[in-house]
């Protein structure tokens, strides 16, 4: 069956310019997360939603991000004002019930460069 | 909060040699943990992970890690390698209770050689 897809692969952008990175989970999950790999800090939680409960932002890294989940499917991820310490590999992933014990399922990405 | 340490950021092996991935993790709760791994070019995906019972838990392609919970580890081991294991390997926790997020070691580079 279909996984989850990201879009775009690559964005190349500039600094100051705001950008947008979707998530298409896998249908039928209810838990949906994103996370940046980037080489200095690794592996970062950003933000999870869950059904229709309030997502937990705790991982966002400054007000420049925010994330909507529309119609609890689709994911957008914001960068607004872009900067150079944003180039990071964006990933989704989705689980089916949002439990801990769950296998998280990732998308390939979207590396951002940021001019 | 928790924190992940995977000891060893590259492994080199050769191949049908065995190896060793080391976990060590910190967590004043207690947390499921995992295995994930990343192929050239590839998304992340899981490869093991364990949640209760043995401590023990294999994968179908023949890796193995065992917790421990004195010593706060999960390293991953296989008898002997393939070409084909080359990847990233991560290893991650997830409290059992309350956040619903993965929190991730750096990694670790496995390369095998002929």
């Amino acid at each position: 069956g279909a996984g989850v897809s990201q879009s775009p692969s690559n964005k190349v952008t500039e600094k100051g310019k705001d950008v947008e990175l979707r998530c298409d989970p896998i249908s039928g999950h209810t838990a949906l997360y994103w996370y940046r790999q980037s080489l200095g800090q690794g592996l970062e939680f950003l933000i999870y939603f869950q059904g229709n409960s309030a997502p937990d932002k705790s991982g966002l890294p400054s007000d420049r991000f925010s994330a909507e989940r529309t119609g609890g499917s689709v994911s957008t991820l914001t960068i607004q004002r872009t900067q150079q310490e944003d180039s990071a590999v964006y990933l989704c992933a989705s689980s089916p019930g949002g439990v801990a014990r769950e296998t998280q399922y990732f998308g390939p990405g979207t590396r951002l460069l940021v001019l | 909060a928790q924190s992940v340490t995977q000891l060893d950021s590259q492994v080199p092996v050769f191949e049908e040699a065995p190896v060793e991935l080391r976990c060590n993790y910190s967590s004043s709760v207690s947390v499921y943990l995992f295995w994930y791994v990343q192929y050239p070019n590839q998304g992340l995906q899981l490869l093991l992970k364990y949640l209760s019972g043995s401590t023990l838990v294999e994968s179908i392609n023949g890796f193995e890690a065992e917790f421990n919970k004195s010593q706060t580890s999960f390293h991953l081991r296989k008898p002997s390698v393939h070409i084909s294991d080359t990847a990233e390997y991560f290893c991650a926790v997830s409290p059992i209770q309350g956040a619903q997020k993965l929190v991730f070691g750096q990694g670790t580079r496995l390369t095998i050689n002929p």
